[in-house]
């Protein structure tokens, strides 16, 4: 069974240029996640979807930071404009619903320069 | 979710079994105890969970006391590709995991 993919592994763009991350969780997987990693840190999450809904967007900085999941399987993460300090690896992982085992995909790390 | 402490760091010889601590006073009866690791360059990986009972799989064994107050992970065979950060992380299931620093374990040959 495939795991979470995610793409592109690396991106390095310049400040102030838009950029966005993809996610396919394992299939048959309702809940998604978006997490942020910084050097040195745990996760933090960012947005939890449950199917198409975002039902937790508490910590998602939404002046530059938004993200879909059309028809309730894969995801989009986007940063418009992004800022130096978005530099950071962001992860997708699934879980079969809330509150079960969340499956990581290898993330994708961001450099902003 | 209940707060956990975990140590910042430890080292275990290859070969011999590595047994990680975490503190976890405030947890309610019907949280969980899950425990993660992270390989440099790579997303969390899932190793194994409980409730009250301890538990075994191929990857690790976790012993939970009786109070629930604390757990120990036991990597019973550690090899040089266990070096990683280990998160131990409690959850009702009700909200996602949330990640502090975890442990750094460094298996050393």
């Amino acid at each position: 069974e495939a795991g979470v993919v995610q793409s592109p592994r690396y991106k390095i763009i310049e400040k102030k240029q838009p950029v966005a991350f993809w996610c396919n969780p394992i299939s048959g997987h309702n809940t998604l996640y978006w997490y942020l990693q910084n050097l040195g840190q745990g996760p933090e999450l960012l947005i939890r979807y449950e199917n198409e809904e975002a039902v937790d967007d508490s910590q998602l900085p939404k002046d530059r930071f938004s993200a879909e999941r059309l028809k309730g399987v894969d995801s989009t993460l986007k940063i418009q404009p992004a800022e130096l300090g978005d530099s950071a690896v962001y992860l997708c992982a699934s879980s079969l619903d809330q509150g079960y085992t969340q499956y990581f995909g290898p993330g994708t790390r961001l450099t902003v320069l | 979710d209940a707060k956990t402490t975990q140590p910042t760091s430890m080292d275990c010889a290859e070969g011999r079994a590595a047994n990680l601590p975490c503190n976890h006073s405030t947890i309610s009866g019907n949280e969980y105890v899950y425990w993660y690791r992270q390989i440099h360059s790579q997303g969390p990986q899932y190793i194994i969970h409980g409730l009250k009972n301890n538990e075994t799989n191929e990857m690790a064994s976790l012993i939970i006391t009786e109070d629930r107050k604390s757990s120990t992970l036991i990597l019973p065979h550690a090899t040089l590709r266990d070096t990683a950060v280990y998160y131990c992380r409690i959850t009702s299931g009700n909200t996602p995991l949330v990640f502090g620093k975890g442990t750094r374990l460094s298996v050393i040959a």
